[in-house]
């Protein structure tokens, strides 16, 4: 089967500091990948997404680009604030079976 | 639009108890995922329904778990029995067909 490995947290940072959490996948075939973020107390909320290699997500300055020679999505920011502190997960989708499978989650704390 | 709408939002069982965990999804979805979220870990999948139908199962445990979907009303997933490793968060998401799933908050089950 199919699955998702991303860093390990918690990963701890000061505003406007540059981000980056690593994301691999291993599913065979060309899945759809996304980042989803999850603030505390709350669901997953859909941050960015890529359905085709080379394709780039982008959504409230967080970028990831689908790079199927590495088979990753890596998740960038270039200046955080204290509000993306939250946890971050990475996920693929095959059409086929119709289902999420999700990284571990990586948790970012900002500080002022 | 409300979004996916899950209650309650907390639910505390003894152990042997029931626990029923309702979901109803974005106006418009017909698809409802069920994940399951440990303590400190990413989201599981456990099942996946369309209205009346049970698509795929294939991470619900084989005893004591079951979900439906009825034609009308919300989703349902039932734990009979509840034992303490039942503990964590359970997470409904809703699609249409071939878009990207959007979640509720959450039911985060308690087992004394």
């Amino acid at each position: 089967g199919n699955s998702v490995t991303q860093m390990e947290g918690p990963v701890t940072l000061s505003e406007e500091a540059f981000l980056t959490i690593n994301c691999t996948y291993t599913a065979t075939g060309y899945p759809s990948l996304f980042w989803y973020v999850q603030y505390p107390g709350e669901g997953l909320q859909l941050l960015l997404k890529a359905t085709k290699a080379d394709d780039k997500g982008s959504n409230k300055g967080f970028e990831a680009t689908y790079r199927k020679e590495t088979t990753s999505f890596h998740l960038e920011k270039g200046s955080v604030q204290v509000s993306d502190s939250a946890v971050y997960f990475c996920a693929d989708h095959k059409a086929a079976g119709n289902k999420l499978t999700f990284g571990g989650g990586t948790r970012v704390l900002v500080k002022p | 639009n409300a979004g996916v709408m899950q209650n309650p939002r907390h639910l505390v069982r003894r152990r042997g108890q029931e626990a029923r965990l309702r979901c109803s999804p974005m106006k418009g979805h017909s698809h409802v995922y069920w994940y399951r979220q440990l303590p400190e870990e990413g989201l599981k999948f456990m099942v996946y329904l369309q209205k009346e139908n049970i698509i795929d199962e294939s991470g619900m445990p084989k005893e004591r778990f079951s979900a439906e979907f009825p034609k009308e009303g919300p989703s349902i997933l039932r734990i009979q029995q509840v034992v303490r490793g039942d503990s964590a968060a359970y997470f409904c998401a809703s699609s249409h067909t071939g878009q990207p799933q959007h979640f509720g908050d959450g039911t985060r089950l308690s087992i004394l």
